[in-house]
């Protein structure tokens, strides 16, 4: 039984660039959870995403950031013109159910040079 | 916006000793989790509490929530080298949200 699944482990980005992170949950789980870890910060809650739904973006930046969750395939996490401050690790999470435990993938380096 | 302390934010302990973590907050949760996760990778859950005074134990770890449910202790007994690593608390907020809110973290390292 595969755990979550995020690639690319790491992510090196120029300044202006997008970067796309891709998410695959547990088999069977369909909510999905993004959270980014900056040096020395705890873990921050992002957007949280059902199959074709977005439930709560409260965390997502205003610009720049996007989510989705599609009816097939992975939840993708879409920056586009980053800048150095998007220099973070990601982290994607899923659920079997709304507010179940979540199990995390082990993560996306983003370096923004 | 909600938030949760954890104390200490480090800890260097000897293996073989006792230590306890804990994880603070003015919200009320509908359950707590508890991680631990090791550099470059992501948290590992440990164990979910959910009643307010709950009691949890995992081999040399045991879990405690707040009847209150605003707060929650990690116990490590007889502590080894292996159980080093960064560990998180997270509360979950409930309704339709489902978000975990995560502690502010605490650094464990056991020395051989």
């Amino acid at each position: 039984n595969a755990g979550v699944m995020q690639n690319p482990r790491h992510l090196v980005r120029r300044r202006g660039q997008e970067a796309r992170l891709r998410c695959s949950p547990m088999k069977g789980h369909s909510h999905v959870y993004w959270y980014r870890q900056l040096p020395e910060e705890g873990l921050k809650f992002m957007v949280y995403l059902q199959k074709e739904n977005i439930i709560d973006e409260s965390g997502m930046p205003k610009e720049r950031f996007s989510a989705e969750f599609p009816k097939e395939g992975p939840s993708i996490l879409r920056i586009q013109q980053v800048v150095r401050g998007d220099s973070a690790a990601y982290f994607c999470a899923s659920s079997p159910l709304p507010g179940g435990e979540a199990f995390f993938g082990q993560g996306t380096r983003l370096t923004v040079v | 916006t909600q938030l949760l302390e954890q104390s200490p934010q480090f800890l260097s302990i000897q293996e073989g000793e006792n230590l306890t973590v804990y994880c603070n907050s003015s919200s009320v949760f509908s359950s707590l989790q508890w991680y631990r996760q090791e550099p470059g990778e992501g948290p590992v859950l440990l164990v979910t509490v959910v009643t307010g005074g709950e009691v949890k134990k995992l081999k040399r770890l045991t879990f405690q929530f707040g009847d209150a449910r605003k707060d929650s202790s990690l116990h490590i007994t007889a502590a080894q080298p292996g159980d080093t690593g960064l560990y998180l608390c997270a509360g979950e907020l409930g309704g339709a949200t489902n978000k975990l809110i995560f502690g502010t973290g605490t650094l464990l390292a056991v020395q051989p």
